[in-house]
Formats: C-alpha cells, sequence, structure tokens
C-alpha cells in the first residue's frame, strides 16, 4: 500500500536553529498538508498546499514556516528560527482529492 | 478553538462488547467527518468517513452515525478486540473551502481489555 514517508523521524535542534522537515507523498496525490500534534494536545493543521502554492494556512503558520515543493516528490516544511513551543510531533499528509487523506508516521521535533 | 470535541479522554471496554465513541461539533460548515485512530510514534490511520448527506456509513466493524441536528457523531466497534487499542480522532472539514483542512477533535483513548 502507497505511504507518505516523513524524515527524519526524530530531530533534535538548538533554540533559534532552523530545521527543515521532508516528507515524499504519495506519486499520484495532489493535495499535501502539515500538520502538529503538541504533546497531549489535538492534532492541528499548519498549511494546505495545492497546485505548487499555499491553498490555506492557520494562524500557527506564522512567517517562520514556510513550505516548498522543491521537486516532482518531496514536500519540505522550514522553520527558519526554532522556539521551544515549536517541539512537537509534525505529520505531512498528501491526498488525491479533498477527502481521503494519508499521514505519514510523523517527525518529532525537539527544541532544547 | 472547540469547533470539534470529544468529551471522553478515554474508554475501556471488555474485549467481544461494543465500544462506541462520540464527538460533537458547532461549526454547521462541516460536510464531512471522519475517524482516524492512531497508535504511539505513527501517524494518524483513517478508518472511516461520513458525508452530511447521510446518516450512516458501514465498513466491517466499524459503524460511523451522523446525527446533524445534534451536531454530533459517534463511531461503533463491534466487536471490540484488543488490537483496537488506540487513540481515536473525530475529524471534520468544510468541502466548500477548497482546501481540504481538517479540523480534530482531542482524542479518545480506548482500551480493549482480554
Amino acid at each position: 500500500e502507497p505511504e507518505v514517508t516523513q524524515t527524519p523521524s526524530h530531530q533534535v535542534t538548538q533554540m533559534g536553529q532552523e530545521v527543515i522537515l521532508r516528507c515524499v507523498p504519495i506519486s499520484n496525490h495532489l493535495y499535501f498538508y502539515w500538520y502538529r500534534q503538541i504533546l497531549g494536545q489535538k492534532v492541528e493543521f499548519l498549511v494546505s498546499f495545492y497546485n505548487n502554492e499555499i491553498s490555506e494556512k492557520s494562524e500557527i503558520f506564522d512567517d517562520q514556516f514556510s513550505v516548498e515543493r522543491p521537486d516532482g516528490s518531496n514536500f519540505t516544511l522550514k522553520i527558519r528560527s526554532t522556539k521551544l513551543e515549536d517541539s512537537a510531533m509534525y505529520f505531512c499528509a498528501s491526498s488525491e482529492a479533498l477527502n481521503g487523506y494519508t499521514f505519514g508516521s510523523g517527525t518529532r521535533l525537539t527544541v532544547v | 478553538d472547540q469547533q470539534v470535541k470529544q468529551n471522553s479522554p478515554s474508554l475501556s471496554v471488555q474485549e467481544g462488547r461494543i465500544s462506541i465513541l462520540n464527538c460533537d461539533y458547532t461549526n454547521s460548515m462541516f460536510d464531512y467527518f471522519l475517524w482516524y485512530k492512531k497508535y504511539p510514534a505513527e501517524g494518524p490511520t483513517f478508518l472511516i468517513s461520513i458525508s452530511s448527506i447521510k446518516d450512516k456509513n458501514e465498513d466491517g466493524r466499524f459503524t460511523v452515525f451522523l446525527n446533524k441536528s445534534a451536531k454530533h457523531l459517534s463511531l461503533h466497534i463491534v466487536p471490540s478486540q484488543p488490537g483496537d487499542s488506540a487513540v481515536y480522532f473525530c475529524a471534520a472539514s468544510a468541502h466548500g473551502r477548497d482546501t481540504g483542512k481538517l479540523i480534530f477533535g482531542q482524542g479518545t483513548t480506548l482500551q480493549v481489555k482480554p
């Protein structure tokens, strides 16, 4: 069964450093998403991406965040200057249409 | 932002019995609802969905019921199995937004005891 692949599975970074979280969506999917889950809290929408542009972003997705699809297969989330409160599980997801998401296994980001 | 609420943080059920997980929503624009299951250190896995034009959808042991007037949906698992022990998330979307954004509830941890 096709999978959404996320790397790395765990990233530890110093506060103020830039991090790039990587995702390989399912190949024929057209819609891409990033969500995050702070420990013990709900899964929160960050951003959706379609046709090489952001289609919607949440209040969380401020100027510190950016997304990119640098080639035909990768979808990345960059956090420019990490803060302690950015520590969370970050999930990438993709879908062929506007439902039926497939989520990746997540990247656990720890900011120290 | 409490548009989707799962008021029971946990549920414990005996193997073979029915598990009923509940979810309430406030946004009348939601027209598509999903249930996801999540194990620790894994991403959410899609279980079952329902469109607002239906009131029931069934897939094997899983049935989702939607009561639009009450803005309430529930997931029934019968019979429950120990492997069903996980966190269950209800999620909703408004297709009219054309972005696929999902709003998740807080999750309910289901424990199925052998």
